[in-house]
């Protein structure tokens, strides 16, 4: 199985914040790399697919960016419905697996 | 707009089996893969396995003994069955949608149901 490791576990920013959250992967997964938003008590949703594309109707201050292991998910403007934690994904082969999360708080 | 909703049991006997339905609307269910995720209480998201069109199944080798997946295409459903359960095995359980462009990208989400694991 391949392996996805997330940095930091959680954080801490203050509204207006440029926040970077970072996903290494066991092997190269090229760019088969998915960012999930979960807010407390919700479904995940997906905001980046293939490394840095954004999904649909998510906002802009979103990106991602990598290939191969690194990966990165930006926010350039925190703001607080942000609050939620984040996971990476590898969708370049089965099984699926997902990173152990970022939890991200405001201060 | 696709909607997808979980329904089962909440309470499952430890060494029996847990039953899960997904009901996809909005959607022809046989044009998307279909997956299943858990997430145990206060842990992360695990992939369970997905289906397509019942004839390309693919589950976690951590559970592949115990998972087996259908569609009904008839009533627009998908179904997971998880066998010989434990306490392990207490989750939220999520069922979600292939992207389409390619497999593994779980674009819509049900809202998730709890299944606990207990005697």
């Amino acid at each position: 199985d391949i392996q996805m490791t997330q940095s930091p576990s959680s954080l801490s920013a203050s509204v207006g914040d440029r926040v970077t959250i970072t996903c290494r992967a066991s092997q190269s997964i090229s760019i088969y790399l998915n960012w999930y938003q979960q807010i407390p008590e919700k479904a995940p949703k997906l905001l980046i697919y293939a490394a840095s594309s954004l999904q649909s109707g998510v906002p802009s201050r979103f990106s991602g960016s990598g290939s191969g292991t690194d990966f990165t998910l930006t926010i350039s403007s925190l703001q607080p419905e942000d609050l939620a934690t984040y996971y990476c994904q590898q969708s370049y082969s089965p099984p699926f697996t997902f990173g152990q999360g970022t939890r991200l708080e405001i201060k | 707009q696709v909607q997808l909703q979980e329904s089962g049991p909440g309470l499952v006997k430890p060494s029996e089996t847990l039953s899960l339905t997904c009901t996809v609307s909005g959607d022809s269910i046989s044009s998307y893969y279909w997956s299943w995720i858990r997430q145990p209480p206060g842990k992360g998201l695990e992939w369970i396995g997905y289906i397509y069109n019942s004839r390309s199944t693919n589950s976690n080798p951590s559970l592949k003994s115990r998972v087996t997946l259908s569609v009904d295409t008839s009533k627009n459903q998908f179904s997971l069955k998880l066998s010989s359960v434990t306490a392990a095995d207490t989750a939220v359980y999520y069922c979600a949608r292939d992207v389409g462009a390619a497999i593994g990208i779980f674009d819509i989400w049900g809202q998730g149901t709890m299944v606990t694991v207990s005697s």
